[in-house]
């Protein structure tokens, strides 16, 4: 199957301080790439939609100027939690796919911890 | 509006004995219907997907469900459960293979000796 890099797995930045997550897709060219959040002990919550070449579509609920998404290249996705704080702390994991028909695959997490 | 239920948020069962998770969906169109696993601290892996194909899906480390589109069901089984199964699995669905998932809240099955 297709392999989805995210970096860093895990990160403890101090609040107030902005923190970048990559999400790779190693083998493939992602058209499409989403960004969920997931709570200790609960589910994955769609975050955001971020297609290549354009802007990134919010859920709603999700502050767009906080989670900046930025989908440069066929091959990278990139998630900013922008002045964090300790409630953004969460795991955060990506999926890409190559088309609407394709199923996509998931990276193996970032655990974000802000203190 | 699409939604998975899964019931039951935690499931225990003995090292040999089966394995049954419960999911239904709720879908206005022929749904694709997943499957994960998810062990502490890491990401997702995929145990099986339905696609509209064959409804009975063989998946890895010897799990298997069943497409019921009458009882809107894609429950999870394994006939002997392995201490190494206990993890965090999700039911997901999607009206199209490559759109976002929505997941289900999660079961936690426990596996003693």
């Amino acid at each position: 199957g297709a392999v989805v890099s995210q970096h860093p797995s895990r990160v403890i930045c101090k609040s107030g301080t902005s923190v970048k997550i990559e999400c790779r897709s190693l083998d493939f060219q992602a058209t499409t790439m989403f960004w969920y959040r997931q709570f200790p002990k609960q589910s994955l919550m769609l975050m955001a939609t971020s297609n290549e070449g354009s802007k990134a579509t919010y859920e709603q609920g999700v502050e767009k100027d906080k989670f900046l998404i930025n989908h440069a290249s066929l091959t990278l996705s990139t998630l900013t939690v922008t002045s964090a704080h300790p409630e953004d702390s969460s795991f955060y994991i990506c999926s890409a796919t190559r088309d609407k028909n394709t199923e996509a695959f998931f990276g193996q997490g970032t655990r974000l911890t802000v203190v | 509006a699409q939604s998975v239920t899964q019931l039951g948020s935690h499931v225990s069962v003995s090292e040999g004995a089966l394995v049954l998770l419960r999911c239904n969906y709720s879908s206005s169109v022929p749904p694709y219907l997943f499957w994960y696993v998810q062990y502490p601290n890491q990401g997702l892996q995929l145990l099986l997907k339905y696609t509209s194909a064959a409804t009975l899906v063989k998946g890895i480390n010897g799990f298997e469900a069943e497409f019921k589109k009458s009882e809107t069901s894609f429950h999870l089984t394994k006939p002997s459960a392995h201490m190494s199964d206990a993890a965090e699995y999700f039911c997901a669905v999607t009206d199209q293979a490559g759109t976002a998932l929505i997941f289900g809240k999660g079961t936690t099955l426990s596996v003693s000796s």
